[in-house]
């Protein structure tokens, strides 16, 4: 069936370090995918999305990558700051309109001052 | 601009009471989806709305109704609650255009059933 996962539950950084996070996932006919940034007690923030048409997008010190062939997402933080702790996760939209993600489990990054 | 709105913040319920999970948004979007999320896991969809009157089954409906009367509004009715209800849940509205798509997600309902 469908999934998204990832491959690490957590994530330790040092301030300033770049960070980098994965999601692996198994529908090929995934055509969006979105990452999402979640702080305690919040709803999840919208970060970066990309299309299946590109491999590579790149925001405020955010860069997504997008492996087709193997099936992975990747996140890179730039530059990561005490405030980029939170849970990041990845999300998979599979039925080609807007309304319907599948969600990975979540990876929580902190990082270290 | 409010984006989306989630009331009440935090419930407790007995097992086996109704209730409505209120959701606004004011952002004329077109799509509008609540998700449940319990703890280590990620976002699971329970139902979700392309437009006024138009109403589908997510993952996990079991438990749960909807209905979009207007397009501001999506409310999730618990039936009769049950202890495995206990979660947060969000609510997110979306619109597509032919660039991207655009998801806004409030900021939760933590309920609790007792």
């Amino acid at each position: 069936g469908e999934s998204v996962g990832l491959h690490l539950p957590t994530l330790s950084v040092q301030e300033g370090d770049n960070s980098i996070i994965n999601c692996a996932y198994s529908n090929s006919a995934s055509d969006y995918f979105i990452w999402y940034k979640q702080e305690s007690g919040k709803g999840p923030q919208f970060i970066i999305d990309i299309r299946s048409n590109m491999d590579k997008r790149q925001g405020q010190r955010v860069t997504v990558l997008l492996n087709k062939t193997v099936k992975h997402l990747s996140l890179q933080i730039a530059a990561t700051q005490p405030g980029d702790s939170a849970v990041y996760f990845c999300a998979e939209n599979t039925q080609g309109g807007s309304e319907k993600l599948v969600f990975g489990k979540g990876t929580k990054l902190t990082v270290n001052p | 601009n409010a984006g989306v709105t989630q009331t009440p913040k935090f419930q407790v319920l007995k097992t086996g009471q109704s209730m409505t999970l209120q959701c606004a948004q004011d952002m004329n979007h077109e799509y509008m989806s609540w998700y449940r999320q319990d703890p280590g896991m990620g976002l699971r969809l329970i139902h979700y709305s392309v437009g006024a009157g138009i109403t589908d089954q997510g993952e996990v409906p079991n438990g749960y109704n909807v209905s979009r009367s207007t397009t501001e509004d999506f409310p999730l009715r618990l039936l009769s609650a049950a202890p495995s209800q206990t979660s947060v849940y969000f609510c997110a509205s979306s619109y597509a255009d032919s660039s991207n798509y655009g998801y806004t997600f409030g900021s939760g309902t933590r309920l609790t059933v007792v």
